[in-house]
């Protein structure tokens, strides 16, 4: 099956830096990805969905200068929370998927993140 | 934009009995509804998934059916085992906004041997 990578797996920064977490799609062209919020014991919160080559749609409520995405290429997305807060610790989840309206979206591992 | 209700919250049932798990969705142009189980810190696997032409999908142990017309789908695993324990998420793919999937709140299945 599809294979998603996510990289970091965990990562601890200090509240007011930033951080970047990759998602890849490892063997199959990912023309859609989308990344994902979900806080302990709740469910998954989709937060914006990137095609390739052009700017993410973010959904209401999710500050697009706060979380930087970019879709450079059909395997590689990036999600930058920018001067993370304690708030923002979470666990981030992207997925893939080479047609978004019609095949399955694949899931990345997730990146706990936790800001001091 | 799509709505998803998942019920319950939690459900505990005894090894080899089976377990329901409902979900609601308001989007009646929504065309696809996974359901995915996820463990502890661990991404969702999808366990099975059905599209709005079928009215039921069996894999084994796990079945969804599909009620078009009330707007609901559920999921039944019968024949419990401790490692079906774990939180299950209902989807639904509506028509609108890139497609996206819109998620559930989530159901606790504990399974007591």
């Amino acid at each position: 099956g599809a294979v998603v990578s996510q990289h970091p797996s965990w990562v601890i920064c200090k509240s007011g830096t930033s951080v970047k977490i990759e998602c890849r799609s490892l063997d199959f062209q990912a023309t859609t990805m989308f990344w994902y919020r979900q806080f302990p014991k709740q469910s998954l919160m989709l937060m914006a969905t990137s095609n390739e080559g052009s700017k993410a749609t973010y959904e209401q409520g999710v500050e697009k200068d706060k979380f930087l995405i970019n879709h450079a290429s059909l395997t590689l997305s990036t999600l930058t929370v920018t001067s993370a807060h304690p708030e923002d610790s979470s666990f981030y989840i992207c997925s893939a998927s080479w047609l978004a309206g019609v095949g399955e979206q694949y899931f990345g591992p997730g990146t706990r993140l936790t800001v001091t | 934009g799509e709505n998803v209700e998942q019920h319950p919250s939690t459900l505990s049932v005894q090894e080899g009995d089976s377990a329901v798990i409902k979900c609601t969705y308001s989007d009646s142009a929504s065309n696809y509804f996974p359901w995915y189980k996820q463990e502890l810190g661990k991404r969702p696997q999808l366990i099975i998934d059905i599209r709005s032409n079928v009215g039921e999908k069996k894999d084994q142990r796990i079945a969804v059916t599909l009620n078009k017309t009330a707007k609901h789908f559920s999921l039944h695993i019968t024949e419990t085992q401790p490692e079906d324990s774990a939180v299950y998420f209902c989807a639904a793919r509506g028509t609108q906004g890139a497609q996206k999937l819109v998620f559930g709140q989530g159901t606790r299945l504990t399974i007591n041997p």
